[in-house]
């Protein structure tokens, strides 16, 4: 069984620019969550989906969003770059997002000049 | 809310040796699981071992396996005969806190890094 994909790997972006980052669960998942990940913050959460409906979401702000596609497949957008949000972006999907194990991807990482 | 700390951000061992892993939690919930996930350097975060918060039971999953202490809201996680391969940052995990929905959000600790020495 394929396990949890993300695209990009890497990009580079640069402030005021917008970036779409991909996620492809493992194949009958449902539940999709994503983390960003810095030196200074660590992991934290950002916002998990359950078939196509936002369920849970971080202390982020607004120009940090999400959603999910009918396949479970999913997407996070981020509007209006700044420096700070220069980290790894890490998606995790599960069955239910119960319980539930969660499986990573290997992450995107960003950068933004 | 939950927290979680990992009081350790560095340590190292002895290949072959054995090593413990703190981390201590803080929730209100009375049902609750606690995981250690393990990141190497190639970034991708794989399930080191599990624990059900009403298990007393200890967790083992080969060599590797965690002291908690419900009482103490610790739950240390111990390598035994530490291989090359275990080094690699260790994040310590509670998922417990309802949002509501059927989702439970997953909170990490700061994370330790273990260094082997051949």
């Amino acid at each position: 069984k394929a396990g949890v994909t993300q695209t990009p790997r890497y990009l580079i972006k640069t402030r005021g620019q917008q970036v779409t980052l991909s996620c492809s669960p493992i194949s009958g998942h449902r539940s999709v969550s994503w983390y960003q990940q810095t030196p200074g913050q660590g992991l934290q959460f950002l916002f998990e989906y359950f078939s196509e409906t936002q369920r849970n979401k971080g202390n982020f702000p607004g120009r940090f969003s999400g959603r999910q596609f009918s396949n479970s497949r999913s997407e996070m957008n981020v509007s209006t770059l700044e420096l700070g949000d220069s980290a790894l972006y890490l998606c995790a999907s599960s069955f239910t997002n119960g319980f539930d194990e969660q499986y990573f991807g290997p992450g995107t990482r960003l950068t933004v000049t | 809310a939950q927290t979680v700390t990992q009081s350790q951000p560095e340590m190292s061992v002895q290949e072959a040796e054995t090593v413990t892993l703190s981390c201590t939690y803080d929730t209100s919930e009375s049902d609750y699981y606690l995981f250690w996930y393990k990141q190497p350097p190639s970034r991708q975060m794989i399930l080191v071992i599990r624990q059900e918060a009403y298990k007393q039971q200890n967790a083992t999953e080969n060599r590797f396996s965690v002291n908690f202490q419900k009482a103490a809201k610790s739950f240390s996680l111990k390598i035994s005969d530490s291989q090359l391969g275990d080094a690699a940052m260790y994040f310590c995990a509670s998922k417990g806190s309802y949002s509501g929905a059927g989702s439970y959000q997953l909170t990490f600790g700061k994370g330790t890094k273990l260094s082997v020495i051949p």
